[in-house]
């Protein structure tokens, strides 16, 4: 079946500007986490939803920084007045709840802030 | 919050030898340990796992270890070859408080033919 996307893959934006990045999870996973990878650095949780529980946001790095989940599907992350610092790759993963733990990848949206 | 440290950063192995990555963490509440493959330009994708009910997993040229006490866990690649070179990314969670992954800062894994 398919796997999570995510959309765009790359996204070039100016200082300041405002943008939104999407994760489309595998179908009947409940829970999306957000996590942010600098160049050549591991990964870093941002934020974790889980079916219809208040978002898990401990990760996020400033209050510029809001994700939402509409209908316990889709998730977009948006980062306002976006900084030099926000360029990354930001990767979506899904995974059931129970028995199956194992988080699926997106192939990540490549932000550069210049 | 949890840390974990990964060792080494960069690891270069002659094809067939052996390839050792080891990580430490913090938080003894953590209970599962996933190794993530990171080919160039790819996704993570899992490649084992272990939670903290057992020592050692294998799979294949594949196992990992855990020492709870010691609070480390180690990969082990056997027979290497040259389609295993990647990056590696140990991570830790605990699976009760979302499994929210805690990653190490990756070791690059280049096997020479």
């Amino acid at each position: 079946g398919a796997g999570v996307s995510q959309s765009p893959s790359n996204k070039v934006t100016e200082k300041g500007k405002d943008v939104e990045l999407r994760c489309d999870p595998i179908s009947g996973h409940t829970a999306l986490y957000w996590y942010r990878q600098s160049l050549g650095q591991g990964l870093e949780f941002l934020i974790y939803f889980q079916g219809n529980s208040a978002p898990d946001k401990s990760g996020l790095p400033s209050d510029r920084f809001s994700a939402e989940r509409t209908g316990g599907s889709v998730s977009t992350l948006t980062i306002q007045r976006t900084q030099q610092e926000d360029s990354a790759v930001y990767l979506c993963a899904s995974s059931l709840v129970g028995a199956e733990y194992e988080q699926y990848f997106g192939p990540g949206t490549r932000l550069t802030v210049t | 919050g949890e840390n974990v440290e990964q060792h080494p950063s960069t690891l270069s192995v002659q094809e067939g030898d052996s390839a050792v990555i080891k990580c430490t963490y913090s938080d003894s509440a953590s209970n599962y340990f996933p190794w993530y493959k990171q080919e160039l330009g790819k996704r993570p994708q899992l490649i084992i796992d272990i939670r903290s009910n057992v020592g050692e997993k294998k799979d294949q040229r594949i196992a990992v270890t855990l020492n709870k006490t010691a609070k480390h866990f180690s990969l082990h690649i056997t027979e290497t070859q040259p389609e295993d070179s990647a990056v590696y990314f140990c991570a830790a969670s605990i699976e009760a408080a979302g499994n929210k992954l805690t990653f190490g800062g990756g070791t690059r894994v280049l096997v020479k033919p």
